[in-house]
Protein backbone atom coordinates (compact mmCIF):
# COMPACT_ATOMS: atom_id res chain seq x y z
CA UNK A 1 0.00 0.00 0.00
CA UNK A 2 0.93 3.48 -0.20
CA UNK A 3 0.71 6.11 3.23
CA UNK A 4 2.25 9.56 3.34
CA UNK A 5 2.54 11.06 6.79
CA UNK A 6 2.37 15.26 7.62
CA UNK A 7 1.77 16.96 10.58
CA UNK A 8 -2.18 17.92 10.66
CA UNK A 9 -1.08 21.23 12.08
CA UNK A 10 1.66 23.93 11.97
CA UNK A 11 1.12 27.66 12.96
CA UNK A 12 3.32 30.57 11.88
CA UNK A 13 3.64 34.42 11.58
CA UNK A 14 3.35 36.37 8.64
CA UNK A 15 6.77 37.24 7.06
CA UNK A 16 8.15 33.99 8.37
CA UNK A 17 9.25 30.60 6.53
CA UNK A 18 7.83 27.50 7.48
CA UNK A 19 8.71 23.69 6.51
CA UNK A 20 5.99 21.18 6.14
CA UNK A 21 7.02 18.06 6.22
CA UNK A 22 6.19 14.53 4.56
CA UNK A 23 7.49 11.30 5.30
CA UNK A 24 5.90 8.74 2.65
CA UNK A 25 5.91 4.66 2.23
CA UNK A 26 5.11 3.71 -1.28
CA UNK A 27 5.87 0.93 -4.17
CA UNK A 28 7.47 1.98 -7.01
CA UNK A 29 7.99 5.89 -5.68
CA UNK A 30 8.37 8.06 -9.31
CA UNK A 31 8.20 11.43 -7.71
CA UNK A 32 6.57 13.80 -5.45
CA UNK A 33 3.82 16.43 -5.60
CA UNK A 34 2.35 19.55 -3.79
CA UNK A 35 -0.93 20.65 -4.03
CA UNK A 36 -2.26 23.60 -2.24
CA UNK A 37 -6.01 23.86 -0.72
CA UNK A 38 -8.19 26.86 0.43
CA UNK A 39 -11.28 26.00 2.44
CA UNK A 40 -13.57 24.73 0.40
CA UNK A 41 -11.82 25.34 -2.72
CA UNK A 42 -10.23 23.02 -5.73
CA UNK A 43 -6.77 21.70 -4.81
CA UNK A 44 -4.07 23.30 -7.37
CA UNK A 45 -0.46 22.26 -7.94
CA UNK A 46 2.31 24.24 -6.58
CA UNK A 47 5.65 22.01 -7.06
CA UNK A 48 7.25 18.69 -8.26
CA UNK A 49 10.36 16.70 -7.02
CA UNK A 50 11.43 13.76 -9.63
CA UNK A 51 15.07 14.29 -8.48
CA UNK A 52 16.55 14.26 -5.18
CA UNK A 53 17.23 17.95 -4.44
CA UNK A 54 15.66 21.16 -3.85
CA UNK A 55 13.37 22.52 -6.55
CA UNK A 56 12.36 26.44 -6.20
CA UNK A 57 9.29 28.50 -7.22
CA UNK A 58 9.54 31.55 -6.28
CA UNK A 59 8.31 31.90 -2.70
CA UNK A 60 7.67 28.18 -2.11
CA UNK A 61 10.09 25.53 -2.42
CA UNK A 62 9.99 21.49 -2.28
CA UNK A 63 12.54 19.22 -1.19
CA UNK A 64 12.89 15.69 -1.78
CA UNK A 65 15.44 12.40 -0.06
CA UNK A 66 14.56 9.81 -2.12
CA UNK A 67 16.72 7.40 0.08
CA UNK A 68 14.84 8.99 4.00
CA UNK A 69 11.86 8.62 2.15
CA UNK A 70 11.10 12.41 2.66
CA UNK A 71 10.38 15.20 1.60
CA UNK A 72 9.12 18.81 2.76
CA UNK A 73 8.00 22.58 1.20
CA UNK A 74 9.19 25.70 2.07
CA UNK A 75 7.36 28.43 1.93
CA UNK A 76 8.95 31.38 2.69
CA UNK A 77 7.84 35.38 3.86
CA UNK A 78 4.50 33.93 4.53
CA UNK A 79 1.25 35.68 3.56
CA UNK A 80 -2.12 35.49 5.01
CA UNK A 81 -3.35 34.15 1.66
CA UNK A 82 -1.04 31.49 2.33
CA UNK A 83 -3.16 30.07 5.08
CA UNK A 84 -4.61 26.91 3.34
CA UNK A 85 -4.23 22.73 3.24
CA UNK A 86 -0.97 21.75 1.61
CA UNK A 87 -1.06 18.02 0.77
CA UNK A 88 1.81 16.13 -0.70
CA UNK A 89 0.88 13.30 -3.30
CA UNK A 90 3.36 10.63 -4.70
CA UNK A 91 2.68 7.62 -7.19
CA UNK A 92 3.34 4.48 -6.30
CA UNK A 93 1.72 0.97 -7.48
CA UNK A 94 -0.96 0.78 -9.51
CA UNK A 95 -0.58 4.01 -11.49
CA UNK A 96 -2.19 5.50 -8.46
CA UNK A 97 -1.74 9.24 -7.06
CA UNK A 98 -2.32 9.50 -3.67
CA UNK A 99 -1.92 12.47 -1.48
CA UNK A 100 -0.76 12.24 1.81
CA UNK A 101 -3.16 12.99 5.07
CA UNK A 102 -2.54 17.25 4.52
CA UNK A 103 -1.35 19.70 6.67
CA UNK A 104 -3.53 23.07 7.93
CA UNK A 105 -1.34 26.18 7.72
CA UNK A 106 -2.63 28.79 9.85
CA UNK A 107 -1.02 32.31 9.63
CA UNK A 108 -1.27 34.73 12.22
CA UNK A 109 -0.30 38.30 12.16
CA UNK B 1 -11.73 28.80 -13.78
CA UNK B 2 -9.47 26.02 -14.04
CA UNK B 3 -10.70 24.47 -17.28
CA UNK B 4 -12.23 21.25 -15.23
CA UNK B 5 -16.16 21.45 -14.90
CA UNK B 6 -18.19 19.63 -12.18
CA UNK B 7 -21.68 19.86 -12.47
CA UNK B 8 -23.71 19.79 -10.31
CA UNK B 9 -21.89 22.20 -7.71
CA UNK B 10 -24.37 21.21 -4.88
CA UNK B 11 -26.60 17.91 -4.50
CA UNK B 12 -29.13 16.72 -1.55
CA UNK B 13 -30.82 13.93 -1.12
CA UNK B 14 -31.84 10.80 0.52
CA UNK B 15 -30.41 7.71 2.12
CA UNK B 16 -30.80 4.86 -0.55
CA UNK B 17 -31.14 7.29 -3.66
CA UNK B 18 -28.66 7.38 -6.74
CA UNK B 19 -26.81 10.41 -8.15
CA UNK B 20 -24.86 11.17 -11.21
CA UNK B 21 -21.88 13.41 -11.12
CA UNK B 22 -20.07 14.95 -14.20
CA UNK B 23 -17.27 15.82 -15.17
CA UNK B 24 -15.91 17.73 -18.41
CA UNK B 25 -11.88 17.78 -18.25
CA UNK B 26 -9.44 20.73 -19.63
CA UNK B 27 -9.21 20.55 -23.03
CA UNK B 28 -6.63 18.43 -24.43
CA UNK B 29 -6.40 16.63 -21.37
CA UNK B 30 -7.22 12.93 -22.24
CA UNK B 31 -6.78 11.63 -18.39
CA UNK B 32 -9.22 11.74 -15.63
CA UNK B 33 -9.21 11.22 -11.85
CA UNK B 34 -12.13 11.07 -9.08
CA UNK B 35 -11.63 11.77 -5.36
CA UNK B 36 -13.36 12.10 -2.72
CA UNK B 37 -13.05 14.26 0.38
CA UNK B 38 -14.83 13.79 3.46
CA UNK B 39 -14.85 16.70 5.95
CA UNK B 40 -12.02 17.53 7.49
CA UNK B 41 -10.13 14.34 5.38
CA UNK B 42 -7.60 13.95 2.89
CA UNK B 43 -7.83 13.56 -1.01
CA UNK B 44 -9.26 9.86 -0.94
CA UNK B 45 -8.86 8.35 -5.04
CA UNK B 46 -11.32 6.33 -6.43
CA UNK B 47 -11.13 5.94 -10.10
CA UNK B 48 -8.83 6.96 -13.14
CA UNK B 49 -10.04 6.86 -16.75
CA UNK B 50 -7.04 7.52 -19.56
CA UNK B 51 -9.11 7.90 -23.57
CA UNK B 52 -12.06 6.21 -22.81
CA UNK B 53 -10.27 3.24 -20.47
CA UNK B 54 -10.15 2.42 -17.25
CA UNK B 55 -6.56 2.92 -15.73
CA UNK B 56 -6.32 2.81 -11.95
CA UNK B 57 -8.62 2.47 -9.23
CA UNK B 58 -8.59 2.90 -6.05
CA UNK B 59 -11.01 2.27 -2.88
CA UNK B 60 -13.93 3.04 -4.66
CA UNK B 61 -17.16 1.12 -3.42
CA UNK B 62 -18.89 -1.28 -5.54
CA UNK B 63 -22.03 1.04 -5.39
CA UNK B 64 -19.71 3.21 -7.33
CA UNK B 65 -18.82 3.28 -10.42
CA UNK B 66 -17.68 5.84 -12.91
CA UNK B 67 -17.11 5.86 -17.06
CA UNK B 68 -15.54 8.25 -19.46
CA UNK B 69 -16.99 8.97 -22.50
CA UNK B 70 -15.91 8.92 -26.16
CA UNK B 71 -16.14 12.57 -25.64
CA UNK B 72 -13.67 12.95 -22.73
CA UNK B 73 -16.42 13.73 -20.18
CA UNK B 74 -16.30 11.33 -17.29
CA UNK B 75 -19.46 10.04 -15.17
CA UNK B 76 -19.28 8.92 -11.40
CA UNK B 77 -22.03 6.90 -10.17
CA UNK B 78 -23.27 6.70 -6.27
CA UNK B 79 -25.79 4.63 -5.89
CA UNK B 80 -28.12 3.27 -2.69
CA UNK B 81 -26.35 5.98 -0.79
CA UNK B 82 -25.42 6.16 2.71
CA UNK B 83 -24.76 9.20 5.47
CA UNK B 84 -21.31 8.70 5.24
CA UNK B 85 -21.10 9.00 1.37
CA UNK B 86 -21.12 12.78 2.21
CA UNK B 87 -18.82 14.26 1.18
CA UNK B 88 -16.68 16.64 -1.55
CA UNK B 89 -15.95 15.07 -5.09
CA UNK B 90 -13.52 16.27 -7.25
CA UNK B 91 -13.04 15.43 -10.54
CA UNK B 92 -9.62 16.35 -12.15
CA UNK B 93 -7.83 16.33 -15.42
CA UNK B 94 -4.37 15.58 -16.84
CA UNK B 95 -2.35 15.42 -20.34
CA UNK B 96 -0.63 12.00 -19.06
CA UNK B 97 -1.86 8.69 -19.07
CA UNK B 98 0.00 7.44 -16.48
CA UNK B 99 -0.08 9.00 -12.65
CA UNK B 100 4.17 8.78 -12.95
CA UNK B 101 4.89 10.39 -16.31
CA UNK B 102 6.55 13.26 -15.21
CA UNK B 103 5.09 15.71 -12.61
CA UNK B 104 2.15 14.81 -14.06
CA UNK B 105 -0.15 18.01 -13.30
CA UNK B 106 -3.09 17.86 -11.67
CA UNK B 107 -6.15 20.56 -12.68
CA UNK B 108 -8.97 19.67 -10.27
CA UNK B 109 -12.60 20.87 -10.85
CA UNK B 110 -14.25 22.98 -7.99
CA UNK B 111 -15.98 19.80 -7.02
CA UNK B 112 -19.10 18.53 -6.20
CA UNK B 113 -20.76 18.80 -2.61
CA UNK B 114 -22.55 15.67 -2.28
CA UNK B 115 -25.06 15.79 0.91
CA UNK B 116 -26.94 12.60 1.85
CA UNK B 117 -29.96 13.06 4.42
Amino acid sequence: GQSLEQPSEVTAVEGAIVQINCTYQTSGFYGLSWYQQHDGGAPTFLSYNGLDGLEETGRFSSFLSRSDSYGYLLLQELQMKDSASYFCASTGGGNKLTFGTGTQLKVEL
Amino acid sequence: DSGVTQTPKHLITATGQRVTLRCSPRSGDLSVYWYQQSLDQGLQFLIQYYNGEERAKGNILERFSAQQFPDLHSELNLSSLELGDSALYFCASSVNRDAYSGANVLTFGAGSRLTVL
